[in-house]
């Protein structure tokens, strides 16, 4: 069956950089987008950006150049890498495959807490 | 960008109840498939966020049929009939129209 895990650092300090890698299985990411999503509490649910089964990537632009998405196809993992961290990059980081523009599966998150 | 609204924060509703979460965009989001690029999610805690509803109007596969998706245009709602404990949650809708794809602030269903 389709399932995706992320894992993460946890505790980030301002100014660093997160680093967050996606692990599935069931599905071949050749064969679908993957989108990555951040839940808040300062802006609720957000999307960030996705890579597409091809592997060319889009981002939001209110992450501006902070952001980047890769994939190993070979170990079915994703990965989301955002630079200078603030504290308002707390939040709750989420990847969820796209099936044809609706995330039809989605990670549990992973929690990541920016402070010093 | 587009902004989806979700005015209710919250509604309270008794088991057996229906009730219906609004969502409201600020254009169009028909595209000129003829499709609507509206989805729904629920959040409860300690599970996974759970697709129900694409399109606007299609089911997930295993979405009870007492989730129902409706609307066109700007205006959409997801029904819920006969709820269910475990339908208490957080609901969200998403558009994928446009980049950036851009998410309702969340309904919090919760028991009267």
């Amino acid at each position: 069956q389709v399932q995706l895990k992320e894992t993460g650092p946890g505790l980030v300090q301002p100014t660093q950089t997160l680093s967050i890698t996606c692990t599935v299985s069931g599905f071949s990411l050749t064969s679908y987008y993957m989108q990555w999503v951040r839940q808040t509490p300062g802006k609720g649910l957000e999307w960030m950006g996705f890579i597409r089964s091809g592997g060319s990537t889009e981002y939001n632009s209110e992450f501006k150049s902070r952001l980047s998405i890769s994939r190993d196809t070979s170990k079915n993992q994703v990965f989301l890498k955002m630079n200078s961290l603030k504290t308002e990059d707390t939040g709750v980081y989420y990847c969820a495959r796209d099936n044809n523009w609706y995330f039809d599966f989605w990670g549990p998150g992973t929690m990541v807490t920016v402070s010093s | 960008q587009i902004t989806l609204t979700q005015q209710a924060e919250s509604l309270w509703v008794s088991p057996g109840e229906k009730v219906s979460i609004t969502c409201r965009a600020s254009q169009s989001l028909l595209y000129t498939d003829g499709k609507h690029y509206l989805s729904w999610y629920q959040q409860r805690p300690g599970q996974t966020t759970k697709a129900l509803i694409y399109h606007a109007s299609i089911r997930t596969d295993g979405v009870p049929t007492r989730f129902i998706g409706s609307g066109s245009g700007t205006e959409f709602t997801l029904s819920i009939e006969d709820v269910q404990p475990e339908d208490i949650a957080l609901y969200y809708c998403l558009q994928t129209l446009k980049k950036p794809y851009t998410f309702g602030a969340g309904t919090k269903l919760e028991l009267k």
